[in-house]
């Protein structure tokens, strides 16, 4: 069974920086792009970045650029989300995805709230 | 990039109820189309992906349509357990887009 764990949430000062992890199992990690998924109080889910299988080919969406950096490690089926000059905006759940069909398994998200 | 418009935002409908929730793509994403459905902290669940094809272990009550840019999820019979909201996304380029979701609520 697909199992993902995000974890590395918290409340944050603007301008500070998080990292997140994503724990998978159930599934070969590394035959899949892995994707985060944000999704803010009250609102629909908003994709964050994707990262192929073998670190090659990423994408991030316009409002992370610059600032956030996707990464993996198929040794410890663990990807990352390093958040640096966090902004209020920022605050949301924040979700790992497995790119199967589409996106076919997430996780429980973990919580990141900006604040000062 | 790609604006993914659905339609209504929300809905009030009653059990055996046909539900129609449209999706309207800004520019043509082929098929690369998807349709979630999420309940009130849980994270979304796939229901369909490529337009038409049923994620495993999905009621046959779901079903998709559509092309180019023009979308729809349809639920035949609604159950109590399909109240939730539903959101569309688009997976043809990047950045992913998902439409601003579907409430459908009891009547």
């Amino acid at each position: 069974e697909v199992h993902l764990a995000e974890s590395g949430g918290g409340l944050v000062h603007p301008g500070r920086s998080l990292r997140l992890s994503c724990a998978a199992s159930g599934f070969i990690f590394d035959d899949f792009v892995m994707h985060w998924v944000r999704q803010a109080p009250g609102r629909g889910p908003e994709w964050v970045s994707d990262i192929s299988w073998d670190s090659q080919t990423i994408h991030y969406a316009d409002s992370v650029k610059g600032r956030f950096t996707i990464s993996r490690d198929n040794a410890k089926n663990t990807v990352y989300l390093q958040m640096n000059s966090l902004r209020h905006e920022d605050t949301a759940l924040y979700y790992c995805a497995k790119e199967g069909k589409i996106l076919d398994h997430w996780g429980l998200g973990t919580l990141v709230s900006v604040s000062s | 990039a790609i604006q993914m418009t659905q339609s209504p935002s929300s809905l009030a409908a009653s059990v055996g109820d046909r539900v129609t929730i449209t999706c309207r793509a800004s520019q043509g994403v082929r098929t690369d189309l998807g349709w979630y459905q999420q309940k009130p902290g849980k994270a979304p669940k796939l229901l369909i992906y490529t337009v038409t094809a049923l994620e495993d272990g999905v009621p046959s009550r779901f079903s998709g349509s559509g092309s180019g840019t023009d979308f729809t999820l349809t639920i035949t019979s609604l159950q109590p357990e399909d109240f939730a909201t539903y959101y569309c996304v688009q997976d043809y380029s990047y950045p992913w887009t998902f439409g601003q979701g579907t409430k459908v609520e009891v009547k």
